[in-house]
């Protein structure tokens, strides 16, 4: 069974310029997360799609992120603009459903200068 | 939210010797509690997981204990082996598998 895939792998951008990170959840997994974690932390929720509906977004800067999972299978997280502060890895991961256990991608790590 | 606090940041073992890793969480509405192991350049894999209706599950060499009444809960991994070198991180969730809160990490060594 193919796991989370995700890409790009690294991302290096200057500050105020926008970037795109892809996820494509394991087959059949209804339930997909955006996770940021930054360099010596644990990983933190950004967003949570069930399906293509929004579950939880409480903790996503929505002033420069956005994301979305309009078919309910893949799905993109936009940073615009960057700030320094938001180098870290993003990661993705899926569930077969709400509170079932989730499945990371390898993640995205994101440098802005 | 919830707050989840983990020790030690770093742990070095030989070889065959037992490690722990401990975690206490602030909330206590939470009822699911994952293990994650992230190696290096890649995304958390979870080991372990335990909901807050048992309070001990055991896996091979990996086990995991809940305390409630403490609010904490430990990782406890035996005859360590150097593939077991990785970052542990904790977390704690009060609505099951779903919005998890995670600990700091734990960097563990294991010395051949």
């Amino acid at each position: 069974e193919a796991g989370v895939a995700q890409s790009p792998r690294y991302k290096i951008i200057e500050k105020r310029q926008s970037v795109a990170f892809w996820c494509n959840p394991i087959s059949g997994h209804a339930t997909l997360y955006w996770y940021q974690q930054i360099l010596g932390q644990g990983p933190k929720l950004l967003i949570q799609f069930q399906n293509n509906g929004v579950v939880d977004d409480s903790q996503l800067p929505k002033d420069r992120f956005s994301a979305e999972r309009l078919k309910g299978v893949d799905s993109t997280l936009k940073i615009q603009p960057a700030k320094l502060e938001d180098s870290a890895v993003y990661l993705c991961a899926s569930s077969l459903w709400a509170d079932e256990t989730q499945y990371f991608g390898p993640g995205t790590r994101l440098l802005v200068l | 939210g919830e707050n989840v606090e983990q020790h030690p940041s770093t742990l070095s073992v030989q070889e065959g010797d037992s490690a722990v890793i401990k975690c206490t969480y602030s909330d206590s509405a939470s009822n699911y509690f994952p293990w994650y192991k992230q190696e290096l350049g890649k995304g958390p894999q979870l080991i372990i997981d335990i909901r807050s209706n048992v309070g001990e599950k055991k896996d091979q060499r990996i086990a995991v204990t809940l305390n409630k009444t403490a609010k904490h809960f430990s990782l406890h991994i035996t005859e360590t082996q150097p593939e077991d070198s990785a970052v542990y991180f904790c977390a704690a969730s009060i609505t099951g598998a779903n919005n998890l809160f995670f600990g700091t990490g734990t960097r563990l060594t294991v010395i051949p």
